[in-house]
């Protein structure tokens, strides 16, 4: 079992719905979960970290964390082309190693 | 958020020689720096965690003596490519450790050997 898990797509939706992207997790004592955003040819992007149960919410973003199930996701409202990108899951494992696990992304599509 | 430069952007040589490329941290000071390595439509491969003032510590399969690291202050860390060749040829990102975690990247360094 891979330690960090994406659904690597793509995912197609209109513009203007929820994008919903998932994450699972192998290891239960993980403490610090991370969304980036990699558009083709560039480097990743921070968009959102989340390190207790529940949503958090930043503009268009919500990440949302359940422990207990091990899985984070990140939705999108109101979707529009530009964040067409693959979106990239980040966990750090609890214990002293502070390298964070990526999952290998999910392409997001949104067409207009 | 933070602001992490790398030079150069793009580079091109010749099979053989070797090629630096630099990783600074504009706004913070970062302690830890990685650098990872991207293939097209591949993810992320981390090659090696860079510490300042100490020495690298390189992933699995990652050779230390073809991929020197140097981190030799709080907002400064190189990865030189020595000898490059063909296979070398990718994009080489690298990123900053934040306070809680979180990593800022750079924009990358796309290297091509010919």
């Amino acid at each position: 079992q891979k330690e960090v898990e994406q659904n690597s797509g793509p995912l197609s939706v209109p513009e203007g719905a929820i994008a919903s992207l998932n994450c699972t997790y192998s290891d239960r004592g993980s403490q610090s979960f991370f969304w980036y955003r990699q558009y083709s040819g560039k480097s990743p992007e921070l968009i959102m970290s989340i390190y207790s149960n529940g949503d958090k919410e930043d503009g268009r973003f919500t990440a949302q964390l359940n422990k207990a199930s091990q899985y984070v996701s990140l939705l999108i409202r109101d979707s529009q082309p530009s964040d067409s990108a693959t979106y990239l899951c980040a966990v750090k494992r609890a214990g002293g190693s502070y390298i964070p696990t990526f999952g290998r992304g999910t392409s997001l599509i949104v067409h207009p | 958020g933070a602001v992490v430069s790398q030079h150069p952007s793009r580079v091109i040589c010749k099979s053989g020689t070797s090629v630096k490329i630099e990783c600074r941290s504009l706004d913070f000071q970062a302690t830890t720096m990685f650098w990872y390595r991207q293939f097209p439509k591949q993810s992320l491969m981390l090659m090696a965690t860079s510490n300042e003032g100490s020495k690298a510590t390189y992933e699995q399969g990652v050779e230390k003596d073809k991929f020197l690291i140097n981190h030799a202050s709080l907002t400064l860390s190189t990865l030189t490519v020595t000898s490059a060749h063909p296979e070398d040829s990718s994009f080489y990102i690298c990123s900053a450790r934040g306070p809680s975690y979180e990593q800022y990247f750079g924009p990358g360094t796309r290297l091509t050997v010919t």
